[in-house]
């Protein structure tokens, strides 16, 4: 079965400071990606989704990108955070695109002051 | 867009209590889940449902795809604290190479020993 690692666990950075988040996938190939970002522990906004490497949507406007540099690596990142990013971030995947469900993370924790 | 609603929004019951929540879409889906997120932990996948009218049990859980394809219930038997948490349903259509959710905003459950 798969294993999502996430990147850090924790995070506090200041406003206007650059953000590097990391999701890394183990046991699957070619899965399909996804970012979300859940606010004060309700409700799962999804950001961005992969289909496959350097393949990304965004599903909504946003400060952040993302970017798929191998077929198990997802980042998300930005230049500059803004205090509305703050939140908490999970990563997911589809193993089996089309036949298959959505499995999580352990998520990333990110306060911007 | 498609959009879930799940309800209650929240429940406070007593430990051995039954608990039952809801969902349902104005449009149809392919397949219905059941997640459960623990503090600051990723959501977890309890039940996935796949064929209208599938009534499937997952220990004390419960959860039935409706006949409509436009609905599905969870029902927890006999609730114990360690219930605690948030339960989400998701909508999923396998049209295309998404596999995109559309997730409900949560029913988020406490149990009083």
């Amino acid at each position: 079965s798969q294993t999502i690692h996430q990147w850090p666990a924790t995070l506090v950075q200041p406003v206007g400071s650059p953000l590097s988040l990391e999701c890394t996938v183990e046991g699957t190939s070619n899965p399909n990606l996804y970012w979300y970002r859940q606010a004060a522990g309700r409700g799962l906004q999804l950001l961005f989704y992969s289909v496959g490497i350097g393949q990304i949507s965004s599903e909504v406007p946003q400060n952040l990108s993302a970017s798929r540099p191998q077929d198990r690596q997802f980042i998300l990142s930005t230049k500059k955070l803004l205090l509305s990013d703050s939140g908490f971030y999970l990563c997911a995947i589809q193993p089996r695109p089309s036949t298959d469900t959505q499995y999580f993370g352990p998520g990333t924790r990110l306060t911007v002051l | 867009g498609q959009q879930l609603n799940q309800s209650p929004q929240s429940m406070f019951i007593q430990e051995g209590e039954d608990v039952s929540m809801n969902c349902t879409s104005s449009s149809i889906f392919n397949t219905w889940l059941w997640y459960k997120q623990e503090p600051g932990e990723g959501p977890v996948l309890l039940i996935a449902l796949y064929k209208a009218g599938e009534l499937t049990s997952n220990g004390r859980l419960t959860a039935q795809f409706g006949i409509t394809r436009k609905d599905s219930f969870l029902n927890i038997s006999a609730s114990i604290p360690s219930d605690v948490g948030i339960y989400f349903c998701a909508g999923q259509n396998y049209g295309g190479s998404q596999g995109n959710l559309i997730f409900g905003k949560g029913t988020k459950l406490s149990v009083k020993p």
